[in-house]
């Protein structure tokens, strides 16, 4: 079975410009959250949908948004860059809802965004 | 709140050596604990977890176990390879929470 799928693989983007990042998770998993990995740093949460429904927000300004779809895929759109958005983005899937015993995610291999 | 601590890299061993990567860790609720590696350029794979207190985690010589008494959750392997060379991070989630919380990483290089 395929893993977590992202896309694109790397991007770059001028300031003030706005970025779609995609992902699609493993087939039977509704879970889906985001992440920003800084590099040098560990991932920083941004978002958990979980049957299309937003479950969690991070520390994260409203230039960030998210959405779930029909198919349990996702899309993270940023507006308005900021050199500081300059990342790797991370997608996670997991069969459970958090809370849940058992929960654990699988990450897709990121979305490098680069900010000029 | 909720956050993990793990020691400060970079690590550097030689083939076979013994390895221990530290981690600490402040919940509430009651937490799971992981570890995930990830290798350059790549996401995160999910190296082994530990839901309860005293849970041992094991996969591919890796093991870590859940120390509820010291909030600890240390990786150890007995003996690395050049293979192994990543960054390793510490994670945990709780029963009451949504997200996963990750230390800070660290890399550790392996020399033949």
């Amino acid at each position: 079975d395929a893993g977590v799928t992202q896309s694109p693989t790397h991007l770059i983007k001028t300031r003030g410009q706005h970025v779609t990042l995609r992902c699609s998770p493993i087939s039977g998993h509704k879970s889906v959250s985001w992440y920003q990995q800084v590099l040098g740093q560990g991932p920083q949460f941004i978002f958990q949908y979980y049957e299309k429904e937003e479950r969690g927000r991070g520390n994260f300004p409203d230039r960030f948004s998210a959405r779930q779809f029909p198919n349990y895929s996702s899309e993270l759109n940023v507006n308005a860059l900021l050199l500081g958005d300059s990342a790797l983005y991370l997608c996670a899937s997991s069969f459970n809802p958090p809370g849940v015993a058992g929960y654990e995610q699988y990450f897709g291999p990121g979305t490098r965004l680069t900010v000029t | 709140g909720n956050s993990v601590t793990q020691m400060e890299g970079p690590v550097t061993l030689s083939e076979e050596a013994f390895l221990t990567i530290n981690c600490t860790y402040t919940a509430t609720g009651y937490p799971s604990l992981f570890w995930y590696v990830q290798y350059p350029g790549e996401g995160l794979q999910l190296l082994l977890k530990a839901t309860k207190a005293d849970d041992k985690g094991s996969n591919k010589g890796f093991e870590a176990t859940y120390r509820k008494e010291t909030t600890s959750f240390h990786l150890e392997k007995g003996s690395v390879q050049v293979s192994d060379s990543a960054v390793y991070f510490c994670a945990l989630t709780t029963n009451t929470g949504n997200q996963f919380y990750f230390g800070t990483g660290t890399s550790l290089t392996v020399i033949p």
